[in-house]
């Protein structure tokens, strides 16, 4: 595998079911990125990770729970998730985060969650 | 605040034409960054090109190219004798130095049909 690949490609599932989204990168990279991509609105930042610490959490609902175990691993449970949240989830990472620096991020396919 | 404005939701064109996506941005930050991605219908974010600040020189790669000019804060992709693989949604994008929050304009649906 090469580049960023995530998991699944396409969800269904239910407000009361509990999921998780997966996202694994192959570019030797510390940071990672869960973006929202919804109909008809820009991209979203969700959550960003920087050597497996969470950095930013965009005032994102508490639905929406992210995991880092590894620099090479991103994952997002989701539970008691809305209709509302059925968007194209999409999962980045960049070289690593420091003041001053700005590195290219580099996407996944990303997960297209339906929420019924 | 940082914003990036892609005033053209949708062009269509036949193979061969010469097409321009705008781009315009606003940021208060004298060290920030532009790109372009473009996302086929299967939904990758594939990275086209990176632009920092201070680096005002156009560029070419095969039929892209790439208007950065600061006097009016744009920062235009050309696609020259499209081709019907350049049917995607592109997207223009923003970061300032430091910051970790990449900002997307909504994206500009072209489409190129033969």
């Amino acid at each position: 595998e090469t580049g960023v690949t995530q998991t699944p490609r396409h969800l269904v599932m239910g407000m009361t079911n509990k999921k998780s989204l997966k996202c694994e990168q192959h570019l030797g990279h510390n940071a990672m990125y869960w973006y929202k991509q919804s109909a008809k609105k820009p991209l979203e930042l969700m959550f960003v990770y920087n050597f497996k610490e969470q950095t930013e959490n965009n005032s994102v609902p508490s639905r929406f729970s992210p995991e880092c175990p590894n620099s090479s691993h991103l994952f997002l449970h989701l539970h008691t998730l809305q209709p509302e949240d059925s968007a194209l989830y999409l999962c980045a990472s960049s070289q690593d985060l420091w003041r001053g620096a700005v590195d290219t991020q580099y996407f996944g396919p990303g997960t297209r969650l339906t929420v019924l | 605040a940082q914003k990036v404005t892609q005033a053209q939701t949708e062009i269509s064109v036949v193979e061969k034409e010469d097409v321009t996506l705008d781009c315009v941005y606003e940021t208060r930050d004298t060290t920030y960054y532009l790109f372009w991605y473009k996302q086929p219908p299967s939904g990758e974010l594939v990275f086209l090109i990176r632009r920092n600040s201070f680096d005002e020189q156009n560029e070419i790669s095969g039929r892209y190219s790439w208007n950065f000019q600061k006097s009016t804060s744009s920062f235009n992709f050309t696609i020259t004798a499209s081709q019907v693989v350049d049917s995607a949604v592109y997207f223009c994008a923003l970061i300032w130095g430091g910051s970790e929050k990449l900002v997307f304009g909504k994206g500009t649906k072209l489409t190129v049909n033969p």
